[in-house]
């Protein structure tokens, strides 16, 4: 069964402090690897696709990460507006872009 | 933003009354999908539209009905709403293949 597990559930963070999400997955030949970021009250927002082990994105404080088994969100020297929910979603082979989704990390960091 | 638009942003109804979701695009994308997201489970996918009048069912498509008539409209129905469906309504578009979804900013649906 295709299935996307996130760690931590929460995490609080100050100012500065730099860390990393974790998004473990098993799926039967992955197509894609997406991470989003979730504002309250707001759809997912689209950050990075990642397709094969090996890869890095990045985008300003944050930078994601693929192996065979998992996928890492790095964030770097994080601000207060970097608070939110981070979701993870794979796409496995044959589907017609079908997203399976783990249960989101929310981050909170404080001034 | 991608040019997504999800009518009505809130609602509440009573079970057993029909309940049409509408999902809006300007982006001409061929495929549709219709999620919805509760406390303790990541978003699931309810149906999904891969072109007009292309349907299929996703992981939780009991009680729901969908239908696209046109490109940039995607409909989710349910037919006697439940207290179950109680839940926020994600409608996302993209361009198929293995390209990124994109997606609304949801519907609030209280079934009381």
């Amino acid at each position: 069964e295709d299935q996307v597990t996130q760690s931590p559930e929460a995490l609080r963070l100050q100012e500065g402090e730099s860390s990393s999400l974790n998004c473990s997955y098993t799926v039967s030949g992955l197509r894609g690897l997406f991470w989003y970021r979730q504002d309250p009250g707001k759809g997912p927002e689209f950050l990075f696709t990642l397709y094969s082990a090996g890869e890095e994105k990045e985008k300003e404080r944050l930078k994601a990460t693929l192996t065979k088994k998992e996928s890492f969100l790095h964030i770097t020297a994080p601000k207060p507006e970097d608070s939110a929910t981070y979701l993870c979603a794979v796409q496995a082979g044959g589907s017609q872009g079908n997203l399976i989704f783990g249960k989101g990390t929310k981050l909170s960091v404080k001034p | 933003d991608a040019g997504i638009t999800q009518s009505p942003r809130h609602k509440v109804t009573e079970t057993g009354t029909p309940v049409t979701l509408r999902c809006h695009q300007t982006e001409n994308h061929r495929y549709m999908y219709w999620y919805r997201q509760d406390p303790g489970h990541g978003l699931r996918l309810i149906h999904y539209s891969y072109g007009v009048k292309d349907t299929d069912k996703g992981e939780v498509s009991d009680g729901y009905s969908v239908s696209r008539s046109k490109t940039e409209d995607f409909l989710l129905t349910l037919e006697s709403a439940t207290s179950s469906q109680t839940s926020v309504y994600f409608c996302a578009i993209s361009q198929g293949g293995n390209q990124p979804q994109h997606f609304g900013d949801g519907t609030r649906l209280s079934i009381l």
